[in-house]
């Protein structure tokens, strides 16, 4: 049971780059959730899933995209990254049950 | 526009000191709070408070919700260096339609524990 998994765990991309972070988790959960972390700013919503097949924007979606591909992933795409991307992103994810959420290790993204 | 705030931002205090660390929040269709502790990496769960107000506790760490003031604190005895984290408020919203509930962060309580 490996919890919530993410990939890759470092990044470095140059402006106008793509790319995908992925997101997996093996605990049947329903919702899962990206989020960024930039120091001294605590965590930030960017989008989310209540379940398979919706997504829903957060708090700060501007330049993402993600997918909820089935179940267990939830993949949040950078289409043309930006230096103000540059951060943590961290998934997570959560039963219907319980208001915890598990969060994934996270990437750090470094955009230059 | 809903916030969370957290204070102090920083602590700095020796082993086995006590610490209190704040939480308040002004938001819409409040559902609960969460604590959690972040090391180097993810954040790990530590409590979850509804506005039943019953304390939690565990071990030297224990935390209370004041549903009519609208804020919680975290408090930690006997401080040890392996204390020493970012501590993280959370309130949950309550779910809207057709979506999930959301959870909205505070900026953290940086603690550090020395020997």
């Amino acid at each position: 049971n490996a919890g919530v998994t993410q990939t890759p765990k470092f990044q470095v991309l140059k402006t106008g780059q793509s790319m995908t972070l992925q997101c997996a988790q093996d605990m049947n959960h329903n919702s899962m959730y990206w989020y960024r972390q930039d120091p001294g700013m605590g965590l930030r919503l960017i989008y989310y899933s209540a379940s398979e097949g919706t997504t829903d924007k957060g708090e700060v979606p501007n330049g993402y995209n993600v997918s909820r591909l089935n179940k267990r992933e939830f993949s949040l795409r950078l289409e043309s990254a930006a230096p103000s991307q540059t951060s943590v992103y961290f998934c997570a994810s959560r039963t219907g049950v319980s208001y915890e959420q598990y969060f994934g290790p996270g990437t750090r993204l470094t955009v230059t | 526009e809903d916030k969370v705030v957290q204070s102090p931002l920083s602590l700095v205090v020796h082993e086995g000191d006590t610490v209190t660390l704040n939480c308040s929040y002004e938001v819409t269709n409040f559902r609960s709070l969460l604590w959690y502790k972040q090391e180097k990496k993810a954040p790990t769960f530590l409590f979850m408070l509804t506005s039943s107000g019953i304390e939690k506790k565990s071990g030297r760490l224990s935390s209370i919700l004041d549903k009519k003031e609208l804020f919680s604190i975290l408090n930690i005895t006997a401080t040890q260096t392996g204390d020493s984290a970012i501590y993280l408020c959370a309130v949950v919203l309550l779910k809207t339609q057709g979506g999930s509930e959301k959870l909205v962060f505070g900026k953290g309580t940086k603690l550090t524990v020395n020997p």
